[in-house]
């Protein structure tokens, strides 16, 4: 079992419309959760981290964490064609001194205008 | 402006030669990382460091190595050893354990092909 999973789809929306992004981790001892958007050819940038259960929104972004279920996911609304890309779920690991981020295989989402 | 610097953007690298890329960061974060991207996947992790004068293996580390004596600069070499180096490579930094949430920012990158 990978650490870190997600759908690697294509995942595709129709322009407007809720995209939904999901990432399962195995470590029940980890406690910080990011979504990292990375366009084609682009390195990875940061648009939502999360550490408690419940839901956290940022504009149009809303990441949501179960730690129970190990379940983390990102919901993308009114979605618009810039929001094409690949959407990493990245997972803290580790002890202190020695903490390092694992990473999803990444999801690819495509907005059809 | 602060922010993590990587050099060079396209790299080649002949048989049997070890090449070097940079990395460098103004934002006084104490940890920095090096990931290795293969088209489709997603990062894995190559070395990474918590603070100067050390560093620990990450999941790939054979056939590469890195130096930490500064804490803005953290470059990596791809030595011979490294018989499939092509692929795209990120250099990270975060603030370390002194913040337990903070994230890693990326640097632009460095593309690596075979001659």
């Amino acid at each position: 079992q990978k650490e870190v999973e997600q759908n690697s789809g294509p995942l595709s929306v129709p322009e407007g419309a809720i995209a939904s992004l999901n990432c399962t981790y195995s470590d029940r001892g980890s406690q910080s959760f990011f979504w990292y958007r990375q366009y084609s050819g682009k390195s990875p940038e940061l648009i939502m981290s999360i550490y408690s259960n419940g839901d956290k929104e940022d504009g149009r972004f809303t990441a949501q964490l179960n730690k129970a279920s190990q379940y983390v996911s990102l919901l993308i609304r009114d979605s618009q064609p810039s929001d094409s890309a690949t959407y990493l779920c990245a997972v803290k690991q580790g002890d202190q001194g020695a903490q390092k981020l694992v990473f999803g295989q990444g999801t690819r989402l495509t907005i059809n205008p | 402006d602060g922010g993590i610097t990587q050099s060079p953007k396209y790299l080649f690298r002949k048989e049997g030669q070890n090449v070097t890329l940079s990395c460098e960061q103004n934002l006084n974060h104490d940890a920095m990382y090096w990931y290795r991207q293969d088209p489709g996947q997603g990062l894995r992790l190559i070395y990474y460091s918590q603070i100067v004068n050390d560093f620990q293996k990450g999941d790939i580390a054979e056939g590469y190595s890195v130096s930490r004596e500064k804490k803005e600069s953290f470059p990596l070499t791809v030595t011979s050893a490294q018989k499939n180096p092509t692929a795209f490579y990120l250099c990270a930094s975060s603030i370390g354990d002194r913040g337990r949430n903070q994230p890693q920012h990326f640097g632009d990158g460095t593309r690596l092909s075979i001659l």
